[in-house]
């Protein structure tokens, strides 16, 4: 099973919104509606942004949004802030036998 | 709050078997809702799911792994454990246990992670 692909970086300025893409396969993203993001400082463990695609924990900006369309699901950060400056992976359930695969991962970078 | 805590050696020689334990505050690994996994992160590179555990002693792990790891939980110490056998520098990365919410098939809270290095 081959990790998600995500692209390596994204920039943008502050109050801008930028969108992170993850595509995988039939057999995972485009499968199933349990796409999560998960938001990663330096020397930090990751963090639930977003689950079942589209759905944030409590306590996560609503700046923060998920979609998917097929095998490719988006992760958009509106009105970016210096603090979301960070990487960022999003990961898919992937059925009973890979059961969970994780993107290559996105550094996002303010400007 | 709910929190885990990795513990181990940082430490592993070539060939031999790295082994972690978890220890969760705040919740019960026997409560049912939840899958007590392992994920590992190599320096500068992205994150890999190892396997989880259900407090019923039902595992799955990742296929490319699956012949070298065991996962296991002693409800009795609310902690649960990581043993990887065989292990090459590959192996060298930031460990970090973590809740797999069953319900949502998401990550929702992680230890602080510990990196294990592999090197004789």
């Amino acid at each position: 099973q081959s990790a998600l692909t995500q692209p390596a970086s994204v920039s943008g300025s502050p109050g801008q919104s930028i969108t992170i893409s993850c595509t995988g396969t039939n057999s995972d993203v485009g499968n199933y509606n349990l796409v999560s993001w998960y938001q990663q400082h330096p020397g930090k463990a990751p963090k639930l942004m977003i689950y079942e695609v589209t759905k944030r924990p409590s306590g996560i900006s609503n700046r923060f949004s998920g979609s998917k369309s097929a095998n490719t699901a988006s992760l958009t950060l509106s009105g970016l802030q210096a603090e979301d400056e960070a990487d960022y992976y999003c990961c898919s359930y992937a059925g009973s036998g890979t059961s969970y695969v994780f993107g290559t991962g996105t550094k996002v970078t303010v400007l | 709050q709910v929190q885990l805590q990795e513990s181990g050696p940082g430490l592993v020689k070539p060939s031999e078997t790295l082994s972690l334990t978890c220890t969760v505050t705040g919740d019960s690994v026997s409560s049912g809702s939840y899958y007590w996994s392992w994920v590992r992160q190599p320096p500068g590179k992205g994150l890999e799911w190892i396997g989880y555990i259900y407090y019923s002693g039902t595992t799955k792990y990742n296929p490319s792994l699956k012949s070298r790891v065991t996962v296991s939980v002693d409800t009795s110490k609310n902690q649960f454990s990581l043993r990887l056998m065989s292990v090459t520098a590959a192996d060298t990365a930031v460990y970090y246990c973590a809740r797999l919410y069953g319900d949502h098939d998401s990550f929702d809270y992680w230890g602080q992670g510990t990196l294990v290095a592999v090197s004789s």
